[in-house]
């Protein structure tokens, strides 16, 4: 069975990092491209980033540099490194797998909260 | 990058069918057969229904189909349920290696 498990969500104050993991199991990890998608409360659904199997790196224009997606096949985990916080970047973050441009599995989500 | 545009809301009775557009441009919906869409119900995770326009991965029924013509694709419901109510996203490929989103569309079954 597919599993997708994120963590490292938490409260931080604008300005600030926080680093986000996504644990895979199930499933052949450094087989698949992974990807990013976040939701704002009560907001629709927002593509951040994707890495492919092979580690190439693809971001949201709206992201401008201040996150960075990586993955250690080894430990068939994903991560989003996430710095310069706004409040804008509320939201709960989902890891998905990807599946030639769609997202096949998500997980549950972490919520990340910016607020001084 | 824009989002791709979804109506708010849509809504019919059940046994009726509903479809659902998705707009976006030559540089998205249009120049790729890389359309999905996704179905979340309140406090859930999305669930992918229709993948590459119109393909339906296992275990989806088959009352839910997909199209596309021109820089617009469509998830229609067939055969409506009470369990189809929901939220529904489309996204697209959009080169470069990037996706789009719709804004999403809360089905109502009356």
């Amino acid at each position: 069975e597919v599993q997708l498990v994120e963590s490292g969500g938490g409260l931080v104050k604008p300005g600030g990092s926080l680093r986000l993991s996504c644990v895979a199991s199930g499933f052949a990890f450094n087989t698949y491209g992974m990807n990013w998608v976040r939701q704002a409360p009560g907001k629709g659904l927002e593509w951040v980033s994707s890495i492919s199997n092979s580690g190439y790196v693809y971001y949201a224009d709206s992201l401008r540099g201040r996150f960075s997606i990586s993955r250690d096949n080894a430990k068939n985990s994903l991560y989003l490194q996430m710095n310069s916080l706004r409040a804008e970047d509320t939201a709960l973050y989902y890891c998905a797998r990807d599946s030639w441009y769609s997202q096949d599995y998500w997980g549950q989500g972490t919520l990340v909260s910016v607020s001084s | 990058q824009s989002a791709l545009t979804q109506p708010p809301s849509a809504s019919g009775s059940p046994g009726q069918s509903v479809t659902i557009p998705c707009t976006g441009t030559s540089s998205d919906v249009g120049g790729y057969n890389y359309v999905s869409w996704y179905q979340q119900h309140p406090g859930k995770a999305p669930k992918v229904i229709i993948y590459g326009v119109t393909k339906r991965p296992s275990g989806v029924p088959d009352r839910f189909s997909g199209s596309k013509s021109g820089n617009t694709a469509s998830l229609t419901v067939s055969g409506l349920q009470a369990e189809d109510e929901a939220d529904y996203y489309c996204s697209s490929y959009a080169g470069s290696g990037k996706v789009v989103f719709g804004g999403g569309t809360k089905l109502t079954v009356l």
